[in-house]
């Protein structure tokens, strides 16, 4: 399986904008990047997912790489309620259905 | 309002007697499965089902059993509960697992603790 790297964490003040890296060297031309948070004490909930081009929703955008082997999430005005684990999860249609979480990066915002 | 529902969200129990989470969502979903999670291991896959009466294991199956007889609820069954299932654990689902870009809603979890 492709695998993803995180930092550990990361931390931002409010009301200014996140950048969440990830790695994904090995990723495959048909994997999707799916981005999920899990908030304290609640189940995770997906924030974002794209193959090659950029995203956004109304919660965050997704920048891609060209190449494919990094993309970055971005909040583009954090609040407090962003606080939470935020997870880069590759999806292959080859290895299975489920959500491989790894660690994630715990995202700190302070007022 | 869709969304996934476990019950109970907490329970505390003792080795040896059966339990059932119970797991239910509201958006005609096909797919669903069962997650743990633990400190330093992550959420791991127990158990997902494709629909109806099509189940199967995930990475951490021993001691766990489901069954998916209405589309809508996907109970997760302790036969015998042991200290080592001690975790927190959560249901999602999603509209077909095959389409690897849909998103997987989640429940709230529920918190077990074996004695």
């Amino acid at each position: 399986d492709a695998k993803t790297t995180q930092p550990n964490s990361m931390e931002s003040n409010e009301e200014e904008p996140v950048h969440l890296p990830c790695n994904h060297s090995t990723i495959s031309g048909t994997d999707y990047i799916h981005w999920y948070r899990q908030l304290p004490s609640q189940g995770p909930e997906y924030v974002i997912h794209g193959l090659t081009s950029n995203v956004n929703n109304r919660m965050a955008s997704l920048a891609i790489a060209e190449d494919r082997k990094s993309s970055t999430l971005i909040l583009h005005r954090a609040t407090l309620r962003d606080a939470a684990v935020y997870y880069c999860i590759l999806r292959d249609p080859n290895s299975g259905y489920a959500l491989n979480f790894g660690k994630g990066t715990s995202l700190l915002v302070t007022p | 309002e869709a969304q996934v529902t476990q019950n109970p969200r907490y329970l505390i129990t003792v080795t040896g007697k059966k339990l059932t989470v119970t797991c239910s969502q509201n958006m005609n979903h096909e797919y669903m499965s069962w997650y743990r999670q633990d400190p330093g291991l992550g959420l791991r896959q127990i158990y997902y089902s494709m629909n109806v009466e099509v189940t199967d294991k995930g990475d951490v199956p021993e001691g766990y059993k489901v069954s998916r007889k209405e589309k809508r609820n996907f109970p997760l069954i302790l036969e015998s509960p042991s200290p080592n299932q001690t975790s927190l654990y959560f249901c999602a689902s999603s509209f077909h697992a095959g389409q690897f870009y849909n998103e997987q809603f989640f429940g709230p979890g529920t918190r077990l603790t074996v004695l």
